[in-house]
């Protein structure tokens, strides 16, 4: 079955500290993983993809296959990252079918 | 480009009754897909289509429903409310491309009293 978990309700943090949101995801093929984020009244939207293995915001995440995992992580975090993040794995041939996270809610305190 | 709509953004029915939700999305945009959003079960995928076809479905019952016109705008019905399908009904769209970013409206508020 294909199942995405997110470990972690809530996670609160101080102004500066490092954020780790973790993800973990069950699928037997080769996954397309991404972080949507969705702050106070605002629209869900993408944060990441791991395609593009780039940086946004400071968030970066690894895929890491061996443990099906595919981590947020920011080194500082900042009020304005306070939101509601989703980890999505997306299947191979299954077009616009995403698979979400339980979702995660970080709170980074000042 | 105007964002995806949907409308309207909230709605009170009673159980039995049958609701009709409707998503424009992004010009251009060909794929739409209908997400239900709960406390209890989270994001949940209902269906997609494309080019007025449906190409992937989820685990709802068969009151759930949906069809994309020539222009690509979605509708979706469900019929025989119950209590349950009181969420958020969210609609996204996209362009056909491998690894796609879906972009979501705001949703529509169903209540079902």
């Amino acid at each position: 079955a294909q199942r995405v978990t997110q470990p972690e309700k809530l996670l609160s943090v101080f102004k500066g500290a490092p954020v780790e949101l973790k993800c973990n995801y069950s699928y037997s093929g080769s996954p397309e993983l991404f972080w949507y984020v969705q702050y106070s009244r605002q629209r869900l939207q993408l944060l990441l993809r791991h395609i593009s293995r780039e940086s946004i915001k400071g968030f970066t995440a690894d895929l890491n296959k061996g443990e099906t995992s595919f981590h947020l992580k920011k080194p500082f975090a900042q009020e304005e990252d306070s939101a509601m993040y989703y980890c999505v794995l997306q299947t191979y041939n299954q077009g616009g079918k995403l698979i979400f996270g339980q979702g995660t809610e970080l709170s980074v305190k000042p | 480009k105007a964002g995806v709509t949907q409308t309207p953004r909230y709605l009170i029915k009673t159980r039995g009754q049958q609701v009709t939700l409707s998503c424009s999305p992004i010009s251009g945009h060909r794929s739409v897909s209908w997400y239900q959003q709960t406390p209890g079960q989270g994001l949940q995928f209902l269906f997609e289509y494309f080019s007025e076809t449906q190409r992937n479905k989820g685990n709802f019952p068969g009151r759930f429903s949906g069809r994309q016109f020539s222009n690509s705008r979605s509708e979706m019905n469900v019929s025989t409310l119950e209590l349950g399908d009181s969420a958020l009904y969210l609609c996204a769209s996209s362009t056909d491309r491998a690894n796609n970013e879906q972009f979501f409206g705001p949703g529509t508020r169903l209540t079902v009293l």
